[in-house]
């Protein structure tokens, strides 16, 4: 069937630095995908998303990049700070029976040293 | 605190058991969606509701049972589970519905769910 995301990696960055967390998606007819972070006894919280008619798009700290040639995303957080320490799931939309449908990728846990 | 909202935190049945799980959000929001997460994976699709009509259904057993009463809320029906059913069962809620433009996803903390 059809997947999204690699392996579950472990991404382990001095407090300070930038972080870049990897996406790959399947499904062309993915046309909205998301960024979210779990943190521990928490459901996914919205961080970022696009769209596919765009392949960049800015937040606050964070950025979303969208590469439709390899189905690949990508999430860059700024200057990353402890409290950025979580689970991060990108998850891909598309239409489906009238409404959207978002396949989570497996996900990245991003570790934050003091 | 998120904007959806569900009950209750933890629950523990047994085999035997019926038990519900609840969700309600008042965004406006015209779909609602749940999720089963294991642990350390991501979180699965179980249904969609566009509208308060069931729009998809992952293949789930029929021992989950999924009924919106209105545009609020978002109920999940137990029966007969098995122990591999023990999870976070995660609720969530979007803009999107039948051909309105797509928009994220909001998710309220879960209800994590033990099999005896």
């Amino acid at each position: 069937g059809e997947s999204v995301g690699l392996h579950l990696p472990t991404l382990s960055v001095q407090e300070g630095d930038n972080s870049i967390i990897n996406c790959a998606y399947s499904n062309s007819a993915s046309d909205y995908f998301i960024w979210y972070k779990q943190e521990s006894g928490k459901g996914p919280q919205f961080i970022i998303d696009i769209r596919s008619n765009m392949d960049k798009r800015q937040g606050q700290r964070v950025t979303v990049l969208l590469n439709k040639t390899v189905k690949h995303l990508s999430l860059q957080i700024a200057a990353t700070q402890p409290g950025d320490s979580a689970v991060y799931f990108c998850a891909e939309g598309s239409r489906s029976s009238g409404t959207y449908k978002y396949i989570f990728g497996t996900g990245t846990r991003l570790k934050v040293l003091a | 605190d998120t904007e959806v909202t569900q009950t209750p935190k933890h629950l523990v049945m047994g085999m035997t058991n019926k038990k519900s799980l609840k969700c309600e959000q008042h965004m406006g929001h015209r779909a609602m969606y749940w999720y089963k997460q294991k642990a350390k994976k991501p979180p699965e699709l179980m249904f969609v509701y566009s509208y308060e009509k069931l729009s998809i259904n992952e293949s789930v057993p029929s021992r989950f049972s999924p009924e919106c009463p209105n545009s609020s809320l978002l109920n999940l029906h137990l029966h007969a589970l098995q122990p591999e059913d023990s999870a976070l069962y995660l609720c969530a809620s979007s803009q999107t519905g039948q051909g309105a433009s797509n928009q994220p996803q909001h998710f309220g903390d879960g209800t994590r769910l033990s099999i005896l």
